[in-house]
């Protein structure tokens, strides 16, 4: 079964501090891995994507086959990185097209 | 551009009532997308669209029909309101098949009493 787990449902950290949303995934064959923001008041968006190997606004996301796990990491949290984290999953299953399978989500608070 | 553009906000329904969730896009993207997210839960898919003319179910079709008569437009329809469909609904829409990169309007809050 195609699925996408996010452990935390609530990270709290303090500014400066680094930061670890985990995501694992469970999907056989090859992968396509995303992380989703909503910031408060602000539509969904896309944060990154694991193909590009990119980072945005300082966030990283590596992808571990072998651990099947999709974390996205920052070292020195900032209090506008304050958001909704949802990780998720392009799926295959029927003629779905672009279908995303999304991980129930993790809210981040960063204290100052 | 507006981007995509969901109406109405919030709607209280009645069991039993249908009504009408609007999305509009502005992008002339080919690909929409209408999901719910239930509390606490991730977004599941209902329908999705590929071009004017086409569609197709998601993973959770029951109790909602969609049409594409155009590019910009892809509404929802909820036939027989139940409290299973009280939901936060988002439409989406995307440029190009096969991409993860989905632009999302602000969510249509749905409470069926």
């Amino acid at each position: 079964a195609q699925r996408v787990t996010q452990p935390e449902k609530l990270l709290s950290v303090f500014k400066g501090a680094p930061v670890e949303l985990k995501c694992n995934y469970s999907y056989s064959g090859s992968p396509e891995l995303f992380w989703y923001v909503q910031y408060s008041r602000q539509r969904l968006q896309l944060l990154l994507r694991h193909i590009s190997r990119e980072s945005i606004k300082g966030f990283t996301a590596d992808l571990n086959k072998g651990e099947t796990s999709f974390h996205l990491k920052k070292p020195f949290a900032q209090e506008e990185d304050s958001a909704m984290y949802y990780c998720a999953l392009r799926g295959r299953y029927g003629g779905s097209q672009g279908n995303l399978i999304f991980g129930k989500g993790t809210k981040l608070s960063v204290k100052p | 551009n507006a981007g995509v553009t969901q109406t109405p906000k919030f709607r209280i329904l009645k069991i039993g009532q249908s009504m009408t969730l609007q999305c509009a896009q502005d992008m002339n993207h080919n690909y929409m997308y209408w999901y719910r997210q239930d509390p606490g839960m991730g977004l599941k898919l209902i329908y999705y669209s590929v071009g004017a003319g086409i569609t197709d179910k998601g993973e959770v079709p029951n109790g909602y029909n969609v049409s594409r008569s155009t590019t910009e437009d892809f509404p929802l329809r909820l036939e027989l309101a139940a409290p299973s469909q009280t939901s936060v609904y988002f439409c989406a829409s995307s440029p190009r098949l096969n991409t993860g990169e989905l632009f999302f309007g602000e969510g249509s809050r749905l409470t069926v009493l």
